[in-house]
């Protein structure tokens, strides 16, 4: 069974870096074609995605949040690691992690997180 | 790649043939999927392929299309199917959502 949860702060002020930890369970992001990607939603709003990790370490971004995204992983924990610099009150959303079954297709989402960017 | 869903809200009533669309603005073949979101709650994934069922999903919901024109259909209402759902194309980077449609109860 495929679980997948979110941690980090829920409050962040502006222009500080946001480190959000996805731990999941169920499967191995060292085995090949795997991958697990970020998707946030501010309120009221749709969905965005983020950023992907693949089994082999390869990493894509949004290209509009490229300079502010670094997403990791650490496959012996069963973590992937997502930062967020520089954060604006129009980052407030909750974000998602969710594992990646081929083509980017997400079958399977952690219960998400929601980050407030507020001073 | 932009995808333009519609409507973005419905009022439908139970037992009714519900029918959202998604439109890619260039061609992504069969590389959408669907799902559904409840207030609160992660999207659950419905359909990928544009019309492959995911295991669990019930029958009543569909998908069809390619190139650049999609749909979901509910064939009958479900008082649990009151929720947002979204289209996503899975075709090249990044992945991108559609706005989303509402569809709630009349």
């Amino acid at each position: 069974q495929i679980t997948l949860k979110e941690s980090g702060p829920t409050l962040v002020k502006p222009t500080q870096t946001l480190t959000l930890t996805c731990t999941f369970s169920g499967f191995s992001l060292s085995t090949s074609g795997v991958g697990v990607g970020w998707i946030r939603q501010p309120p009221g709003k749709a969905l965005e995605w983020l950023a992907l990790i693949y089994w082999n370490d390869d990493k894509r971004y949004s290209p509009s949040l490229k300079s502010r995204l670094t997403i990791t992983k650490d496959t012996s924990k069963n973590q992937v690691v997502l930062t967020m610099t520089n954060m604006d009150p129009v980052d407030t959303a909750t974000y998602y992690c969710a594992h990646r079954q081929g083509a980017n297709l997400f079958d399977y989402w952690g219960q998400g997180t929601l980050v407030t960017v507020s001073s | 790649i932009q995808l333009t869903q519609s409507p973005s809200s419905l009022s439908a009533s139970v037992g009714d043939r519900v029918t959202i669309t998604c439109r890619a603005s260039q061609g992504i073949s069969s590389y959408l999927a669907w799902y559904q979101q409840k207030p609160g709650k992660a999207p659950k994934l419905l359909i990928y392929a544009a019309s492959t069922l995911q295991s669990g999903v019930p029958s009543r919901f569909s998908g069809s299309g390619s190139g650049t024109d999609f749909t979901l259909t509910i064939s009958s209402l479900q008082p649990e199917d009151f929720a947002t759902y979204y289209c996503q194309q899975l075709n090249s980077y990044p992945p991108t959502f559609g706005g989303g449609t509402k569809v709630e109860i009349k």
